[in-house]
């Protein structure tokens, strides 16, 4: 296994800009989770898919976040018209639905900055 | 809801001390708990986990025991390093029969290990 990547590790992005960012799980894992962690919180969660299927949304994904898993192999998380208020760590793991407990891997994350 | 409270930090050690974090969870449904560490300039890993009532979870000499009666998951360790100094994160996901195994975070402790 190589882990969970994410791409890019920093951004930086004036406000009202579009950002784009990539997460590769770990091979075979059908399972993908994004979250979002802000300074001094633990990560809290965005969404979810199963495969290629996206099965839940937070409520704190709105209008402007969208992600794809496309072919249920890596996902891309967007944001658009960014504001200041989405500076945060995004994180992504992945995990496969063999035993009987969800065990999360995680990536290294992806540090936005909007300013 | 599911929540996971943690005791606040900063928790400051000298090397070869015992230590205690606290978690405690509130859960919709039977939880399975985690801890994971996030070392400084490092993802999230999983550290241990326990998924049901008196599980003992135990890692690089860690442990956790799973305690439904208290809703406790309280993370011990008999001798601290320099090198476990880190984030440390409690961890829940409901085990509701469904596939989104999403977690619920707690806020997460800063430890630091003095020499």
């Amino acid at each position: 296994d190589t882990g969970v990547s994410q791409d890019p590790r920093h951004k930086i992005t004036k406000r009202g800009q579009n950002v784009t960012f990539r997460c590769d799980p770990i091979s075979e894992h059908n399972r993908l989770y994004w979250y979002r962690q802000t300074l001094g919180q633990g990560p809290e969660f965005l969404t979810y898919f199963q495969n290629e299927a996206q099965l839940e949304k937070s409520r704190l994904l709105s209008d402007r976040f969208s992600a794809e898993r496309p072919k249920g192999s890596f996902s891309t998380l967007e944001i658009q018209r960014t504001e200041q208020g989405d500076s945060a760590m995004y994180l992504c793991a992945s995990s496969n639905d063999r035993g009987l407990t969800d065990t999360q891997y995680f990536g290294p994350g992806t540090r936005l900055t909007v300013l | 809801g599911d929540s996971v409270t943690q005791m606040e930090g900063p928790v400051t050690l000298s090397e070869e001390a015992f230590l205690t974090i606290n978690c405690t969870y509130t859960a919709t449904g039977y939880p399975s708990l985690f801890w994971y560490v996030q070392y400084p300039g490092e993802g999230l890993q999983l550290l241990l986990k326990a998924t049901k009532a008196d599980d003992k979870g135990s890692n690089k000499g860690f442990e956790a025991t799973y305690r439904k009666e208290t809703t406790s998951f309280h993370l011990e360790k008999g001798s601290v390093q320099v090198s476990d100094s880190a984030v440390y994160f409690c961890a829940l996901t409901i085990n509701s029969g469904g596939s989104n195994y999403k977690l619920t975070f707690g806020k997460g402790t800063l430890l630091t290990v003095n020499p």
